[in-house]
């Protein structure tokens, strides 16, 4: 497996401003994914992060709203840009460490006021 | 996008019964998932398949592959207070590159 660990565990932010996320893992991986889970609901995939280049954004995720950094190996950022209260959710990174198994941080939860 | 169908949507048990859940899709996958997500926690990999008919199991949990490629289940035995969360599926498919999640099974187990 791997220890990840996210930072904050939670905020309550003002509509209007931005929060950015850290992700940190005890040892390089090649694949690193943030995702979302809206309350009650499953997870579904923001972007690939990528070492070195442009993130990889899913349909209906965009690098404006969620700008994302991957500046080693071992470390992410994740930024909720501008945010409105439809952003409240679980923001959850993951790495991939043996054959598409995946495995999660703890999760930030966010609320927007 | 593929989407993956998981019933029940929630479960009512009693400490010590059987449960099972499973997840189906109209494509195929090559690889699935199943995860334990509790409160205020990421999910957790409990199980992984990788080949078609495959039966694993991780202590009380077994988990098959469908031969089919198109489906998997998830069975859980003698059911503990402990096991309370929810249950996700997720399959894996070359064509997609990505990891699609099920909509979970909310388990609560009565004393």
């Amino acid at each position: 497996s791997a220890v990840i660990s996210q930072k904050p565990s939670r905020d309550i932010c003002q509509r209007g401003t931005s929060l950015t996320i850290q992700c940190q893992v005890d040892s390089q991986v090649t694949m690193m994914f943030w995702y979302r889970q809206q309350p009650g609901q499953s997870l579904t995939l923001i972007a690939t992060a990528n070492q070195g280049s442009e993130a990889t954004y899913e349909s209906g995720f965009v690098i404006d709203k969620f700008p994302i950094s991957r500046p080693n190996l071992t470390f992410s950022t994740l930024t909720v840009s501008n945010m409105s209260p439809e952003d409240s959710s679980i923001y959850l990174c993951s790495v991939e460490r043996v054959y598409n198994e995946q495995f999660f941080g703890p999760g930030t939860r966010l609320t927007v006021l | 996008g593929q989407q993956l169908n998981q019933s029940p949507q929630s479960m009512f048990i009693q400490e010590g019964e059987d449960v099972s859940m499973n997840c189906t899709s109209s494509s195929i996958f090559n690889t699935w998932l199943w995860y334990k997500q509790d409160p205020g926690e990421g999910p957790v990999l409990l199980i992984a398949l990788y080949k078609a008919g495959e039966l694993t199991s991780n202590g009380r949990l077994t988990a098959q592959f469908g031969i089919t490629r198109k489906d998997s289940f998830l069975n859980i035995s003698a059911s503990i207070p402990s096991d309370v969360g929810i249950y996700f599926c997720a399959g894996f498919s070359g064509s997609a590159r990505q990891l699609t999640f099920g909509s979970g099974t909310q388990l609560t187990v009565l004393p």
